[in-house]
Order: C-alpha cells, then structure tokens, then sequence
C-alpha cells in the first residue's frame, strides 16, 4: 500500500501476556517510529530507528518494551507481561530520512486493550 | 515534564470563520515545530511545519505563527470549513534528534454551520 500499515488494528490481551504489534512502513523509508498515545493524550515517543538499528529507544518505558527492524523495513514492537498501564493506540511513523523537519507519516494505529 | 502545551482543550467556531489554535513550549532547544490534525480512528496526518528560523508559514487557508521570545505558535485556520474538525496536536522536534517529536495533547476543533 503507499501509506504505513499497522496491524492489527486493535489487540485485547489479558494481563500478563506477550504481545506483537507490526509496522509497514512507507517503502523507500529509512526512519521509522513508534510513539504511543494514551486517552486525552498527545503520541509520546517510543522509540526510532534509522535502518536496521534502533537509534534512539530512550522513550521505551521499561525493559518489557523491545523493537526490532531486522531488514530496515518492517518493525514489530514487542510487549512482555503487558500489564493495565499498557493500554494505549500505539503509532508508527516512517520518514524519508531521520533528519530534522523530515514530514513523518502516521499509520492509523493498534488499539491495545489489557483486561 | 510537558514541554510543549496546548492549554485549550477544545475550541468551536462557525463556518467561515477563523481559527486560532495555541501552543506553547517551555524546551529552547526546539527548532521546528509542526502542526498534525487527526481524525477518529485514523494516524495524525502533518499540516504544516515551520522552522524556528521563520516566524511565519503559510500554505493555502493553514498559516502558523511562531514568537521565540515568547515560545509561541499558532495554527490559523481561515476560512474555517466543516471538514476541518478534528484534534490538532502541536509538535516540536531538534534537528539532529532524529526527527523524534514531542507532541502536545491537543486541542479539538469544532467547525459548526
């Protein structure tokens, strides 16, 4: 497709579960993000990556977060023992390039619910 | 921390009108700030940008206003239309950084007939 994908578009998952959630990015994009969003909340940066390697994860919000880009395209974020505090629309965006003022390309976002 | 705020949550305008929607910023490291609008259930989808070197930005009925001294922006929107009605988020980001953004919570527009 020409946008960035996400699936799936929403994700309930019971507490304590492992959850995946993937991105396709716009082809040709070498940036890619991951920013979640919480209700009456702006998108908080997770992390990016530029390529292969995660760039920046400083957004990651404990260590049961991990992203991987294993081929510079497609990404998955990963959730281990997803607790309440989880739930969240969690966005990905790809760019052309990780530069300053670069227009970054929002997919529509996985509605994750933890009951 | 909130480094960029938009203290209106909600805002509601008739038709034809103009729209003002407010940001401010409190980390003097930004230097380029963009407006997304995002509709239910769908991703943001960016408007316009401007660089902190400019102090104005205009494209078509969308011109954003940025005071340094102040650590301002605003997004006008004239004529506002139906279809303008959505959240906008204002957002801020540092060259070199990667493109990372620090968004703010937003503000709901609403264009009435």
């Amino acid at each position: 497709g020409a946008g960035v994908s996400q699936t799936p578009s929403n994700k309930v998952t019971e507490k304590g579960k492992y959850v995946e959630l993937r991105c396709d990015p716009i082809s040709g994009h070498t940036a890619l993000y991951w920013y979640r969003q919480s209700l009456g909340q702006g998108p908080e940066f997770l992390i990016y990556f530029q390529g292969t390697g995660a760039a920046d994860d400083s957004g990651l919000p404990n260590d049961r977060f991990f992203a991987v880009r294993p081929e510079g395209s497609v990404s998955t974020l990963k959730i281990q023992r997803t607790e309440r505090g989880d739930s969240a629309v969690y966005l990905c965006a790809s760019s052309l390039w990780g530069q300053g003022g670069t227009e970054a390309f929002f997919g529509q976002g996985t509605r994750l619910t933890v009951v | 921390d909130q480094q960029v705020k938009q203290n209106s949550p909600s805002l509601s305008v008739q038709e034809g009108r103009i729209s003002i929607l407010n940001c401010d910023y409190t980390n003097s490291m930004f230097d380029y700030f963009l407006w997304y609008k995002k509709y239910p259930a769908e991703g943001p989808t960016f408007l316009i940008s401007i660089s902190s070197i400019k102090d104005k930005n205009e494209d078509g009925r969308f011109t954003v206003f940025l005071n340094k001294s102040a650590k301002h922006l605003s997004l006008h929107i004239v004529p506002s239309q139906p279809g303008d009605s959505a959240v906008y988020f204002c957002a801020a980001g540092v060259t070199g950084g990667g493109n990372k953004l620090t968004f703010g919570t937003g503000t709901q527009l609403k264009v009435e007939l």
